[in-house]
């Protein structure tokens, strides 16, 4: 089964501070793990995914396959980071995508 | 032009009936899903069809029903709606199976009366 885990739903961040989503997951074969993003009634779309080891608008997230993670980090969060951010993990030849329930990032000015 | 749209983008209908929506994309993919979004933005995947064959198919009531005319299109249709249908419903397709990147339509809102 697979299953990812985001504990915080809703996380307030000023401007210029840190921001840290985390996310863990459960899944015993080898994992693709992804971040996407949900700006106000808008679609969603990917952010970032483990493999392609980007930073995408200052984002950045590592697998950690030792404590089943793949947190997401910004080091300093701007307004336009005000979004929903979910987790999600899918595997090899797998056409299932669970996703986490998702955080609410707020940014304030 | 639109990756992958759906339509309609708002839904208000009344207890009971039965409405469709429909989603498209244009890039070629060959797997489309269905996901429902409740009112806590908590994403939950109904169906994936790969190729025009259903090959997920969650613990969703049988009056959802998916059905794919050709791979670029995946409609919903849902009969004797209920309250607890209301909520935000997305298409998404992606080249092949779930390890690869999902691209979604803009959702489309849900509310029964």
């Amino acid at each position: 089964a697979q299953r990812v885990t985001q504990p915080e739903k809703l996380l307030s961040v000023f401007k210029g501070a840190p921001v840290e989503l985390k996310c863990n997951y459960s899944y015993s074969g080898s994992p693709e793990l992804f971040w996407y993003v949900q700006y106000s009634r808008q679609r969603l779309q990917l952010l970032l995914r483990h493999i392609s080891r980007e930073s995408i608008k200052g984002f950045t997230a590592d697998l950690n396959k030792g404590e089943t993670s793949f947190h997401l980090k910004k080091p300093f969060a701007q307004e336009e980071d005000s979004a929903m951010y979910y987790c999600a993990l899918s595997g090899a030849g797998n056409n299932r995508l669970a996703f986490g329930k998702g955080n609410q990032v707020v940014v304030i000015p | 032009d639109t990756a992958v749209s759906q339509t309609p983008k708002y839904l208000v209908t009344q207890m009971g009936n039965d409405k469709s929506i429909k989603c498209e994309q244009n890039l070629g993919h060959d797997t489309m899903y269905w996901y429902k979004q409740d009112s806590k933005k908590f994403l939950k995947i109904m169906f994936s069809y790969n190729n025009k064959e259903l090959i997920i198919n969650e613990t969703v009531p049988n009056r959802f029903s998916p059905k794919s005319p050709d791979k670029a299109h995946l409609n919903l249709h849902i009969n004797s709606l209920e309250l607890g249908d209301s909520a935000v419903y997305f298409c998404a397709s992606s080249q092949a199976g779930g390890e690869e990147t999902q691209y979604f339509g803009p959702g489309t809102r849900l509310l029964v009366l």
